[in-house]
């Protein structure tokens, strides 16, 4: 399978607690997006990376959520201390280098917090 | 508001007629519009995109752009059941990076 891989599917978590996802990208895409979903509402940008460099960062993203591409691969999102609020669908998503705006999502992770 | 407005919906069409789908955005400085399928419990994929004032057909779907207006808005000839989901309209962000999504329209179609 040479899809966008995102791993933990499901987490479940208690307040307070904090948690990592990690996605895989396409391996030729050196793109790579964070998003959040929640129930009736369409993606919220997180942040952006070209590569191993953290371009862009939503303006609404918490201190609390941080995000890494070390090697310009794999990707993880940090969420520290987490909220109720913070329960969604944590989408990653990848793009080829020319075609701004052609994302390839993965499944997800969704992410419940007690 | 919101800088990438659709009409949630339900948008309820018989199979076979025309599916019309419309989203307003508000910088005007957005240069790449797309359009995103969403089946429930999936992750969007994308089905069109559209750079240019006018239309662009691709098979049954058929996106139009109107800068001037700042609206887009995708047609579905001859729905069908299967195209039942929710449809995202997505436009690039000032830096060119993100994509800024609406919160969808879903869209049943009826036997």
């Amino acid at each position: 399978d040479t899809g966008v891989s995102q791993d933990p599917r499901h987490k479940i978590t208690k307040r307070g607690q904090n948690v990592t996802f990690r996605c895989d990208p396409i391996s030729e895409h050196n793109r790579l997006y964070w998003y959040r979903q929640t129930l009736g509402q369409g993606p919220e940008f997180l942040t952006y990376f070209q590569n191993e460099a953290q371009l862009e960062k939503s303006r609404l993203l918490s201190d609390r959520f941080s995000a890494e591409r070390p090697k310009g691969s794999f990707s993880t999102l940090e969420i520290q201390r987490t909220e109720q609020g913070d329960s969604a669908m944590y989408l990653c998503a990848s793009s080829p280098t020319l075609q701004i705006g052609e994302l390839f999502f993965g499944e997800g992770s969704r992410l419940t917090v007690l | 508001q919101k800088e990438v407005e659709q009409n949630s919906g339900p948008l309820s069409v018989p199979e076979g007629a025309i599916a019309s789908l419309n989203c307003t955005y508000s910088d005007r400085g957005s240069q790449s519009f797309f359009w995103y399928r969403q089946y429930s419990g999936k992750s969007p994929e994308l089905i069109m995109f559209i750079y240019s004032n006018g239309d662009k057909e691709d098979g049954r779907f058929t996106a139009q752009l109107n800068k001037a207006s700042q609206y887009v808005s995708l047609l579905i000839r001859d729905s069908q059941p299967s195209d039942s989901a929710t449809y995202l309209c997505a436009v690039n962000s000032n830096s060119g990076y993100a994509l800024n999504f609406g919160k969808g329209t879903s869209l049943l179609v009826t036997p």
